[in-house]
């Protein structure tokens, strides 16, 4: 079946480190990609997505790109603060056989933690 | 306020109860979900709606009910709590499903049964 492996956290880095947090997806067909971030005590919101292969993904410094070739969906920032300390999710939507809905599936997330 | 609601934010019941958490959304959105967040399992999928009267089983439906009698309301019910459904509970509403629509997540409501 479909599903996200993420690297294991927690993630520690100093203020305006580069950050790669790497994901790997397993889905038949072509699924669109998704990293939802959840901040302290919130829910989780959208961080950026791409919907087809090579597609990049970019918000708030933040930056993916659908590797189709490595089914990877790795999120990348070139210099992290301190706000951006949260719970990082990858996550993938694809067709779910069982009910012809799609279906979105999340990685167990990876924690940050950025400190000055 | 537009967006999407949980109420209570926190919860303690003991083992047998039945608990309600309510969920509301403003959007009119077709869909409605809930989740589940336990460590080491991140999030997974209880139930789900696609719109008023029709709802389905996720990836751990067991010992939860839920309704939908109107667009913007998706309660959920644990009819008899057990210790195991201690976790913290996402509800969330998307326009439509699957990609590109995200999904709009509320606060979470943090549950814990003794």
């Amino acid at each position: 079946g479909n599903s996200v492996t993420q690297m294991e956290g927690p993630v520690t880095l100093s203020e305006e480190a580069f950050l790669t947090i790497n994901c790997t997806y397993t889905a038949t067909g072509y699924p669109s990609l998704f990293w939802y971030v959840q901040y302290p005590g919130e829910g989780l919101q959208l961080l950026l997505k791409a919907t087809k292969a090579d597609d990049k993904g970019s918000n708030k410094g933040f930056e993916a790109t659908y590797r189709k070739e490595t089914t990877s969906f790795h999120l990348e920032k070139g210099s992290v603060q301190v706000s951006d300390s949260a719970v990082y999710f990858c996550a993938l939507s694809a067709p779910d056989l069982k009910t012809s809905y799609d279906k979105v599936i999340f990685g167990p997330g990876t924690s940050l933690s950025v400190i000055p | 306020d537009a967006g999407i609601t949980q109420s209570p934010r926190y919860k303690i019941t003991e083992t047998g109860r039945q608990v309600t958490l309510m969920c509301h959304q403003t959007w009119s959105h077709s869909y409605m979900f809930w989740y589940r967040q336990d460590l080491g399992h991140g999030l997974r999928l209880i139930y789900y709606s696609a719109a008023a009267d029709i709802t389905d089983k996720g990836e751990v439906p067991d010992g939860y009910v839920v309704s939908r009698s109107k667009t913007e309301n998706f309660p959920l019910t644990l009819e008899s709590a057990t210790r195991s459904q201690t976790s913290v509970y996402f509800c969330a509403s998307s326009e439509w499903q699957g990609a590109p629509y995200e999904q709009f997540f509320g606060p979470g409501t943090r549950l814990t049964v003794l």
